[in-house]
């Protein structure tokens, strides 16, 4: 089952922070985030295993509350290459594959 | 290492003829998935290989077929290729389960026309 991923697009000056959200229906095993530039493929930021295990990337974190389904991803102290699609993809319990969302779309500004 | 590879990266077809397309993993990669990417869809998963065999399968037609060999380099087969089916594929590969991180190829443009 497809996650739903919030906002759709967000807008933002460097040095700012913005909160992505994924959320899935389903009980999840997994959750990986993401990012792709315009026309290169995606690139891996970080897994968050079942257990709420929050993990880190550059300024770039993210947390997976197993109860509500749902993982967040903390973008700190925005830089310009912070800028992209971020895709999170969903493992739920049993399944073995991923299910990618339609992604947030984030544009950094000067 | 070298990245995962795949080729061709552009691809123009017709209606109804068939096409395949290759990717080769990073070496020591048992795993290999494919992806069709739409803007309307984002990243649908096509399936996924691991030691020649095919582990898992997204929902789409038997029209979309795969391979992988021994050296783990895998194949996708597109049969009887409609409109829709112009889209970014993508393969990833990774170690071993999805519990691992997957890395992308650049994927392979195929236009349907």
């Amino acid at each position: 089952q497809q996650p739903v991923q919030s906002p759709q697009a967000v807008i933002l000056r460097e040095g700012e922070d913005a909160v992505i959200n994924c959320s899935s229906s389903k009980a999840l095993y997994s959750v990986h985030w993401y990012r792709q530039k315009h026309g290169e493929a995606p690139v891996f930021l970080m897994i968050l295993l079942k257990g709420g295990e929050q993990k880190g990337h550059e300024k770039i974190s993210a947390s997976f509350n197993e109860k509500k389904q749902q993982s967040s991803l903390y973008l700190t102290a925005s830089q310009l290459s912070y800028s992209g699609t971020y895709f999170c993809g969903t493992e739920e319990d049993g399944n073995n594959r991923l299910a990618f969302g339609k992604g947030n779309q984030v544009v950094v500004i000067p | 290492k070298a990245g995962v590879t795949q080729t061709p990266r552009y691809l123009i077809k017709t209606r109804g003829q068939q096409v395949t397309l290759s990717c080769s993993p990073i070496s020591g990669h048992r795993s290999v998935s494919w992806y069709q990417q739409t803007p309307g869809q984002g990243l649908q998963f096509l399936f996924e290989y691991f030691s020649e065999t095919q582990r898992n399968k997204g929902n789409f037609p038997g029209r979309f077929s795969g391979r992988q060999f021994s050296n783990s380099r895998s194949e996708m087969n597109v049969s009887t290729l409609e409109l829709g089916d112009s889209a970014l594929y993508l393969c990833a590969s990774s170690e071993d389960s999805l519990s691992y991180e997957q890395y992308f190829g650049p994927g392979t443009r195929l236009t349907v026309t």
